[in-house]
């Protein structure tokens, strides 16, 4: 069985800073991982996805993650946070395979203060 | 651009009534999917639909929750009777088909439910 760890429910940075948030993952093959963003009383939005090509994979609005398999780590990082990034963002993994079913974390609340 | 569509986006019932959630797939999207969001956590998935079929519904509550897709495009969720415990949004996604390659999941806005 799969499953993904985001450390800090919780993140706040400054306007302009470096946004890092944080996952982990366990799966016993080869995963798919993603990051999704939430916004309130809203569906999910794909931000990025790693299918085992390059493992520096770039996103949608400025964001990027990093697969590093010797860490079992793919954090979600945007050099220049935007008052317009505060939501909830979600990591999730899939095993390759038929059901490509989706296992997501408990989710960061990122704040951005001005 | 094409996107999953659900219906009520709000609803509040009250306990041991009967509530239902309707699901519009993108065109085309062989794939759909139900999933729970109680507030503070991640999506679960509760069903999985290939066209018609159900190809997992191993964590739906099915002595009071039912789904349905009968002709493989929309789908229906319904729950009977509801609990206070089932207050939590219900997302849709839909995806083209979930096969050998990956497949991106598309989410509808959510149905938030609160029991009372």
């Amino acid at each position: 069985a799969q499953s993904v760890t985001q450390l800090g429910s919780h993140v706040s940075v400054s306007e302009g800073a470096l946004v890092l948030l944080r996952c982990n993952y366990s799966s016993s093959v080869p995963p798919y991982l993603f990051w999704y963003v939430q916004y309130p009383n809203q569906g999910l939005q794909l931000l990025l996805k790693y299918t085992s090509a390059a493992t520096l994979v770039k996103g949608i609005n400025g964001f990027e993650a990093e697969f590093k398999k010797s860490e079992t780590s793919f954090h979600l990082t945007k050099p220049s946070a935007h008052m317009s990034d505060a939501a909830e963002y979600f990591c999730a993994v899939s095993r390759s395979g038929s059901a490509r079913q989706l296992t997501f974390g408990s989710g960061t609340q990122l704040t951005v203060l001005p | 651009e094409a996107e999953v569509a659900q219906s009520p986006r709000y609803k509040i019932t009250e306990k041991s009534q009967a509530v239902a959630f309707w699901c519009d797939p993108i065109s085309g999207h062989a794939t759909l999917y139900w999933y729970r969001q109680i507030l503070g956590q991640g999506p679960e998935l509760l069903v999985q639909f290939q066209d018609e079929s159900v190809v997992d519904d191993s964590q739906l509550p099915k002595d009071r929750f039912s789904a349905e897709r009968l002709k493989g495009v929309d789908s229906t969720l319904k729950i009977q009777p509801a609990e206070l415990g089932d207050s939590a949004m219900y997302l849709c996604a839909s995806s083209l088909v979930a096969g050998t390659s990956y497949n991106e999941q598309f989410f509808g806005p959510g149905t938030r439910l609160t029991v009372l």
